[in-house]
């Protein structure tokens, strides 16, 4: 049920842009972008509902693509603030809700 | 400020002592969500609680439990800490749950196991 993200790791300088994937073998009934820095909560970026819909945090943004069941997150013109891991995650039913399940993330790091 | 406050920000624990980990909300939400997460790894999910229903994870193992007295706090209790144990523990809400939902997480406690 844990989504898969890829790539791994990505290093890039200030003002570089990075796509990041997140795929699942599952119906995706939402999915979730979340960024973590080092012993740090994961922070909220956003939540991606019906296949087509596009979002921008910033200059973050990402699609959702409901038919292949997976979603691209984009880091346009990256700052060093972007640097962190980076969580995609899928909502899948449970008893009575939705738990959230996440995929293994995706370090950035961005180098001026 | 409404928020998910986690105590305390560290905490260390003998090999095979009990321990308990806590959190509370002012959010009034009605799902917590205990993650466990070691270096460099996913967040991954313990239970989680629905109001005062339970949902285990089927790979947590039985050293951990939960309890959710009432709305506002829950807890989670390690009840032979084992060095595999040590990891940041995440607790999150969720309003209903529901897909369209994002998750509060507190701040998290890091657990050390000597």
């Amino acid at each position: 049920q844990q989504p898969v993200q890829s790539p791994q790791a990505v290093i890039l300088r200030e003002g570089e842009d990075a796509v990041i994937n997140c795929s699942s073998s599952k119906a995706l009934y939402s999915v979730h972008w979340y960024r973590q820095k080092h012993g740090e909560a994961p922070v909220f970026l956003m939540i991606l509902l019906k296949g087509g819909e596009q979002k921008g945090h910033d200059k973050i943004s990402a699609s959702f693509n409901e038919k292949k069941q997976q979603s691209s997150l984009y880091l346009t013109a990256s700052q060093l603030s972007y640097s962190g891991t980076y969580f995609c995650g899928t909502r899948v039913p449970s008893s009575n809700d939705y738990k959230l399940s996440f995929g293994a993330g995706t370090t950035v790091t961005v180098r001026a | 400020d409404a928020m998910v406050i986690q105590n305390p920000r560290y905490q260390v624990t003998q090999f095979g002592k009990p321990v308990t980990l806590s959190c509370s909300q002012t959010l009034n939400h009605n799902v917590m969500y205990w993650y466990q997460q070691k270096s460099s790894q996913a967040p991954k999910l313990l239970f989680h609680y629905y109001d005062k229903d339970f949902n285990n994870e089927a790979d947590t193992p039985d050293n951990f439990q939960s309890r959710r007295p009432n709305t506002s706090f829950c807890f989670l209790d390690i009840r032979s800490p084992g060095l595999g144990d040590a990891a940041m523990y995440l607790c999150a809400t969720s309003i209903t749950g529901a897909a369209n939902e994002k998750l509060f997480f507190g701040s998290g406690t890091q657990l050390s196991v000597l």
